[in-house]
């Protein structure tokens, strides 16, 4: 079945530190890829997407790219802040009725 | 903008218990998904409707069971509680075609002691 792999965690970079969590999936056609975010109590989000292969997602300075070459849509970030501190999860959607697939999670903290 | 809409926000019942989580989606939105997210873990999927009928079935035990009404709301009814069912329970809607991002509710967050 559909599976998405995620870097453990937790990170821990310093403020403007550059900032990359890998995510690598296994699925069957082709799906459409995101990163949600989960800041401290509260819901997921959605941090940004990517529908096909060679799509570039970007967000409030978060960027990644889907590469179905090597089946990857890795998150990165310039210059991280304090307030990026959340938990990253990597998720994917197939085709049809299909649920949206999680990753494990990356917990990132950025200090001051 | 409208968003999910999930109630309660929190939820404390005991051992045995039975607890009613709502989940009203985004209007015009004709997907519901429940998914279940322990402490420290990812969200799993547990149940899934469209158009008020049931789509897709992840890992919901058998003491739970959902339906979606006339108006698209979702209920999960959760039934002989166990200390393990304390959770983050998100519901998140879209449309299906094309099948895009999921909209999140807040979550319901379940204690069970």
């Amino acid at each position: 079945g559909d599976s998405v792999t995620q870097m453990e965690g937790p990170v821990t970079l310093s403020e403007e530190a550059f900032l990359t969590i890998n995510c690598t999936y296994t699925a069957t056609g082709y799906p459409s890829l995101f990163w949600y975010v989960q800041y401290p109590g509260e819901g997921l989000q959605l941090l940004l997407k990517a529908t096909k292969a060679d799509d570039k997602g970007s967000n409030k300075g978060f960027e990644a790219t889907y590469r179905k070459e090597t089946t990857s849509f890795h998150l990165e970030k310039g210059s991280v802040q304090v307030s990026d501190s959340a938990v990253y999860f990597c998720a994917l959607l197939n085709s049809g009725n299909t649920p949206l697939v999680f990753g494990k999670g990356t917990r990132l903290s950025v200090i001051a | 903008a409208a968003g999910v809409i999930q109630s309660p926000r929190h939820l404390i019942k005991e051992k045995r218990e039975t607890a009613t989580l709502k989940c009203y989606p985004i209007p015009r939105h004709d997907t519901v998904y429940w998914y279940q997210q322990g402490p420290g873990q990812d969200p799993q999927f547990l149940i899934s409707f469209y158009e008020k009928m049931q789509s897709d079935k992840g890992s919901i035990p058998d003491r739970f069971s959902a339906q979606q009404f006339s108006d698209y709301h979702s209920e999960l009814n959760m039934s002989s509680l166990e200390l393990g069912d304390s959770a983050l329970y998100f519901c998140a809607s879209s449309l299906r075609d094309p099948p895009e991002k999921l909209f999140f509710g807040s979550g319901t967050q379940l204690s069970v002691l």
